[in-house]
């Protein structure tokens, strides 16, 4: 399978600890996007790169979230002193540069957070 | 500012029968429009999208869209529901580089 692909699958954690997820997008694709998706709502902008350069970041989001994508290829999500209400589904999705024909995002299977 | 909205938190069709998804949007320039399909704790999949040309674009398991500017409307639709549509349906605005969703529409196919 050689979709975009995120690790963990379920994360249950106790609220004040650090966690860190992983996205490997769809290889050679540029763009890579961290959404946040909570029951009842559809999926939330969180940031995205284009390659190593993280080129925008939600105002929404607090700065205990922080994403790195060393080398242009894997992303890593991180929450610090996490908290109840960053319970949610953490999505991935990858792109290649946007042409006319291709502008579509492929998503991952999510990341789901649990926030005990 | 861009926007989405999915009227309908759910909508009940018999199998065999048309299903439509309605959504309208709000955005600045020219719309990029697209339909995801989220079955339970899946990610999203892309079904279709409209970028220019013809309104009505076609795209996976036998869905469509139909793009409407003056109602600024992207409602899905499908001739002949199964009852394998069900699940959970989101529409999407590209704007400078970013997908904006709407709350999405759980699709109910009955036998």
């Amino acid at each position: 399978d050689t979709g975009v692909s995120q690790d963990p699958r379920h994360k249950i954690t106790k609220r004040g600890q650090n966690v860190t997820f992983r996205c490997d997008p769809i290889s050679e694709h540029n763009r890579l996007y961290w959404y946040r998706q909570t029951l009842g709502q559809g999926p939330e902008f969180l940031t995205y790169f284009q390659n190593e350069a993280q080129l925008e970041k939600s105002r929404l989001l607090s700065d205990r979230f922080s994403a790195e994508r060393p080398k242009g290829s894997f992303s890593t999500l991180e929450i610090q002193r996490t908290e109840q209400g960053d319970s949610a589904m953490y999505l991935c999705a990858s792109s290649p540069l946007p042409t006319a024909a291709n502008t579509e995002a492929f998503f991952g299977q999510g990341t789901r957070l649990t926030v005990v | 500012a861009q926007s989405v909205a999915q009227p309908e938190d759910q909508v009940n069709v018999a199998e065999g029968n048309p299903l439509t998804v309605k959504c309208t949007y709000s955005v600045s320039g020219n719309p990029y429009l697209f339909w995801y399909v989220q079955y339970p704790n899946r990610g999203l999949q892309f079904l279709l999208k409209y970028i220019t040309g013809d309104n009505l674009v076609k795209g996976s398991y036998g869905f469509e869209a139909e793009f409407n500017k003056s109602q600024t409307s992207f409602h899905l639709k499908k001739p002949s529901a199964l009852v394998s549509d069900s699940a959970l349906y989101f529409c999407a605005v590209k704007n400078f580089n970013k997908f904006y969703f709407g709350s999405g529409t759980k699709l109910n196919v009955k036998p």
